[in-house]
C-alpha cells in the first residue's frame, strides 16, 4: 500500500512569489492535514480537509490556503512568499479524521525562500 | 492552553539502555496521545499512541506510560539500539465532538542519540 506522497520534494522560490504544494493521501484516506516544520517553531498545524471541506485551521495568515479534490488529493498554496516561510511542509492523511485517529505523514516538501 | 511540553531536548543513551522522554500537557480535553519518530530528511512516522482510558501501552520495545491526574505521558524505549537514533515528538489531540479542534499539537522534539 503506497504511503502519503508529496510533490515536489524540494523547491526554491523568490520572496514575493507564490507556491503550490501537492499531497496524495494513502488510498482510502479521506482526511488530509498540513503542517509546517521549522527548527524554531517545531511542527505547527496549518489546516485540515475532509471531503473537500476545510474543517480546521491553525493560526497562520491568510496567505496560506489549501483545497482538497474529490479524489482526496490536496494542495496547499502560499502567496506572497516571505523568507520566514522557508520550512518543511508536511502532509498527513488519516482514514476518517485526524483527531484521535492515526495520521500518517509524507516525506514533506522542503521550501526555501530566497 | 494548547501547549505540549517535551523534555529533554536532547538525550544520549548507551546501547542496551533505556531511553525515557517525557511530555506534559495542559488541555484536559486532549484524548489522544501519539508519539512520532523522525529521521533526517523523512517525515514523522507514527510509533505508538495511547488514549486516557489506559495507563500504559506497550508495543515491542516501546512503551507509553500515561498519568491522567498529572497530565503527563512518557515514552520508554527499552534495549535502545543505534538505529533508534532519531528525533522523537510527542503530540496530543482532542476528538472533534466538542469543536475547536486544532489538529495535532506537537512537543518541540527530543533528539535521541544511542551510542554503540
Amino acid at each position: 500500500k503506497a504511503g502519503v506522497t508529496q510533490t515536489p520534494r524540494y523547491l526554491i522560490k523568490t520572496r514575493g512569489q507564490q507556491v503550490t504544494l501537492s499531497c496524495s493521501p494513502i488510498s482510502g484516506h479521506r482526511s488530509v492535514s498540513w503542517y509546517q516544520q521549522t527548527p524554531g517553531q517545531g511542527l505547527q498545524f496549518l489546516f485540515e480537509y475532509f471531503s473537500e471541506t476545510q474543517r480546521n485551521k491553525g493560526n497562520f495568515p491568510g496567505r496560506f490556503s489549501g483545497r482538497q479534490f474529490s479524489n482526496s488529493r490536496s494542495e496547499m498554496n502560499v502567496s506572497t512568499l516571505e523568507l520566514g516561510d522557508s520550512a518543511l511542509y508536511l502532509c498527513a492523511s488519516s482514514f476518517f479524521k485526524p483527531l484521535g485517529a492515526e495520521a500518517f505523514f509524507g516525506q514533506g516538501t522542503r521550501l526555501t525562500v530566497v | 492552553q494548547q501547549q505540549v511540553k517535551q523534555s529533554p531536548q536532547s538525550l544520549i543513551v548507551q546501547k542496551g539502555g533505556i531511553s525515557i522522554i517525557n511530555c506534559a500537557y495542559e488541555n484536559t480535553a486532549f484524548d489522544y496521545f501519539p508519539w512520532y519518530q523522525q529521521f533526517p530528511g523523512k517525515g514523522p512516522a507514527l510509533l505508538i499512541a495511547i488514549r486516557p482510558d489506559v495507563s500504559e501501552k506497550k508495543e515491542g520495545r516501546f512503551t507509553i506510560s500515561f498519568n491522567k491526574s498529572a497530565k503527563q505521558f512518557s515514552l520508554h524505549i527499552m534495549d535502545s539500539q543505534p538505529g533508534d537514533s532519531a528525533t522523537y515528538f510527542c503530540a496530543a489531540s482532542m476528538s472533534e465532538a466538542g469543536g475547536g479542534a486544532d489538529g495535532l499539537t506537537f512537543g518541540k522534539g527530543t533528539h535521541l542519540i544511542i551510542q554503540p
